[in-house]
């Protein structure tokens, strides 16, 4: 079946760095996106979402990119720290049409001090 | 900053046995579900719930499941006859409207539940 897929299962960045962190999707209907954060022991966090009807949007230190031509969506963490570390997961949505969010399996980020 | 709850917090119980696992959500959220995280994979859709009745659910949400909001701040997740891939984290989730667009799901800590 269609699901949400990430590039990378593991991502080491020094501090102070810029981290990209990849996903690709494949259910061309979804039309909403989030990316979450998860550390050890903890639940999903929300970090930054992001409709379909949009190609980039930006937080406080984050900005997600979305190319739906080729069904991949981006997560940037400016100026990385040690308390970004933890594994970041994708989540897409056909929220017009489904409640379920569909998670990649996560990309686990490491910061080096 | 309001945030979902879930308790206990770990919970060990024998296999056959019937376990419920218990969230607040968030006060003025309508829209509650259930995930599943077995270790080392994704997270997986369970049960998605609103006005008092289950709007959609995944295969692996069989008669074994249950749901429950028995009043108005507490949403729960039963399972009736535990079996040994049921060890796994459940994290409950909650939304505040999905019409709006607005329909960010915040997650609770999650429990531990291993079974025996």
């Amino acid at each position: 079946g269609e699901s949400v897929g990430l590039h990378l299962p593991t991502l080491s960045v020094q501090e102070g760095d810029n981290s990209i962190i990849n996903c690709a999707y494949s259910n061309s209907a979804s039309d909403y996106f989030i990316w979450y954060k998860q550390e050890s022991g903890k639940g999903p966090q929300f970090i930054i979402d992001i409709r379909s009807n949009m190609d980039k949007r930006q937080g406080q230190r984050v900005t997600v990119l979305l190319n739906k031509t080729v069904k991949h969506l981006s997560l940037q963490i400016a100026a990385t720290q040690p308390g970004d570390s933890a594994v970041y997961f994708c989540a897409e949505n056909f929220w017009a049409g489904s409640y379920q969010l569909t998670f990649g399996k996560g990309t686990k980020l490491s910061v080096i001090p | 900053e309001p945030e979902v709850t879930q308790t206990p917090s770990h919970q060990v119980t024998q296999m056959g046995q019937e376990v419920i696992l218990r969230c607040v959500p968030i006060s003025n959220h309508l829209y509650f579900y259930w995930y599943r995280q077995i270790l080392g994979q994704k997270v997986e859709f369970l049960v998605s719930f609103y006005n008092n009745e289950i709007s959609e659910k995944s295969e692996i949400f069989d008669d074994q499941f249950s749901v429950e909001r028995p009043d108005g701040s507490n949403f729960t997740l039963k399972i009736r006859s535990t079996k040994l891939e049921d060890s796994a984290m459940y994290f409950c989730a909650s939304s505040w409207f999905r019409e709006s667009g607005t329909d960010t799901q915040y997650f609770g800590p999650g429990t531990r539940l291993t079974v025996l």
